[in-house]
Parts: C-alpha cells; sequence; structure tokens
C-alpha cells in the first residue's frame, strides 16, 4: 500500500496567518499518462465526517472558500489555508487514488493559537 | 442535495457478524457516474478505506479485509450494505458509507459521506 505520512501532527495558528499541511507519498502518484497527481484533502470537524476541500492536489471543490489552496507534485503537497478563521479548527487528511487501496494520511489538526 | 446515512446495531458481540446498510437520497444509486463505498475510522484514528460496490453488484474490497467482507447493492430500494464477518474489538470503529468519484473501479475520492455510525466490538 502506499503510504501517506504528513507533517506537523498538530498546529496552532493565529487567526487571520497562514497554516500549511505537508504531506509525503511513500511513491510517486503523479501519473504520467494524464499528467495529474492521484491526491485528496479532505477536512473534519469533531463529530462530523470528512469533508472533501481539493483534488487533483490542487483542484477545488465547489463551495470550497479560496483561502484553502492545495499544491505539490510526485510525492510532496501541501495544503495551505490562508487568513485562517475560527471555523477552520479541524483535522485535515490527504489521501492517495492513485494505487488501490486508497490511502489517507494520519491527519493533522488544525487549532487557534 | 444528496444525502447518505449509514444504519445498523451499534454494538456487536466478537466473533459475530457486523452489518451496516447505507440509505442513499437525493440521487440514484443506479448511476454510471459514481462508486458507493465504505470507510472506517477507529476511535482517535485516521481512516481507512474497506470496500465499493458498483451499481451492477460488482464489489472490490481492501486485501487487508477481503476474506471477511460482502458488500451488496440494493437499486430498488436506493441503499448499498456491509457486512464483516468474525468482528474482534480491531473491528470498532466508526463506520461511514461515501460516494466516490472514480478514476478506476477502485480508486478515486470521495465527495458525499454520510455521518457515520459507531460500532463497538464487545462481550
Amino acid at each position: 500500500d502506499i503510504v501517506m505520512t504528513q507533517s506537523p501532527d498538530s498546529l496552532a495558528v493565529s487567526l487571520g496567518e497562514r497554516a500549511t499541511i505537508n504531506c509525503k507519498s511513500s511513491q510517486n502518484i503523479l501519473y504520467n499518462f494524464d499528467n495529474k497527481n492521484y491526491l485528496a484533502w479532505y477536512q473534519q470537524k469533531p463529530g462530523q465526517p470528512p469533508k472533501l476541500l481539493i483534488y487533483w492536489a490542487s483542484t477545488r471543490e465547489s463551495g470550497v472558500p479560496d483561502r484553502f489552496s492545495g499544491s505539490g507534485s510526485g510525492t510532496d503537497f501541501s495544503l495551505t489555508i490562508n487568513r485562517l478563521q475560527a471555523e477552520d479548527v479541524a483535522l485535515y487528511y490527504c489521501q492517495q487514488y492513485y494505487k488501490t487501496p486508497p490511502t489517507f494520511g494520519q491527519g493533522t489538526k488544525v487549532e487557534i493559537k | 442535495q444528496l444525502q447518505l446515512q449509514e444504519s445498523g446495531p451499534g454494538l456487536v458481540k466478537p466473533s459475530e457478524t457486523l452489518s451496516l446498510t447505507c440509505i442513499v437520497s437525493g440521487g440514484p444509486i443506479s448511476t454510471d457516474t459514481y462508486y458507493w463505498d465504505w470507510i472506517r475510522q477507529p476511535p482517535g484514528k485516521g481512516l481507512e478505506w474497506v470496500a465499493t460496490v458498483y451499481n451492477s453488484g460488482a464489489t472490490y474490497y481492501n486485501p487487508s479485509l477481503r476474506s471477511r467482507l460482502t458488500t451488496s447493492v440494493d437499486t430498488a430500494k436506493n441503499r448499498f450494505s456491509l457486512k464483516v464477518t468474525s468482528v474482534t474489538a480491531a473491528d470498532t470503529a466508526v463506520y461511514y458509507c461515501a460516494r466516490r468519484r472514480p478514476t478506476t473501479v477502485t480508486t478515486g475520492y470521495f465527495d458525499y459521506w454520510g455521518q457515520g455510525a459507531l460500532v463497538t466490538v464487545s462481550s
């Protein structure tokens, strides 16, 4: 299985500042045929299911605020939350869908400093 | 708006069978565009993909769990189901049903999720 490793495990950011979460895959998840990175990001608030934020590493899901952005390629990816708001406090997961089974990172907890 | 809702017993005894159903509303499960998946999350831990089913009844399972899994679809009732046999404490988790946008029959990303059903395995 492809192992997804996120860093840090948690971070505290001041309101209005930027939060950056990293995700590293154990193998390349860029498919040369279509030049797409097979990576998604999810947000999970307490007591709720995960919510899809980003797919193809950088495509924002409909309705997701533009302060959320994804970047990276190959094995190294990032989720950036600009202008952090109180409602962004959550766990964030990356997920690869390059190979079966789809696998998730261990999660990164974002809190307010 | 598509909605998914899991249902099933919250407590299962060790060695018995865990059964869950996901009722889909707001859209047909018979669509050719999507797959229907199960994902679980042990308390305080990360997410694990479990299984998928297509409207044709085709199924695919996580290799690590395959021998104990059965998933099925009922297009007439717009729902799909999961059974896990011979459960142990390690199967204690919140079980989510989700809709998957496929990139292959077994990969893709998940755009709609149910609220989740906590299943505890304990005597």
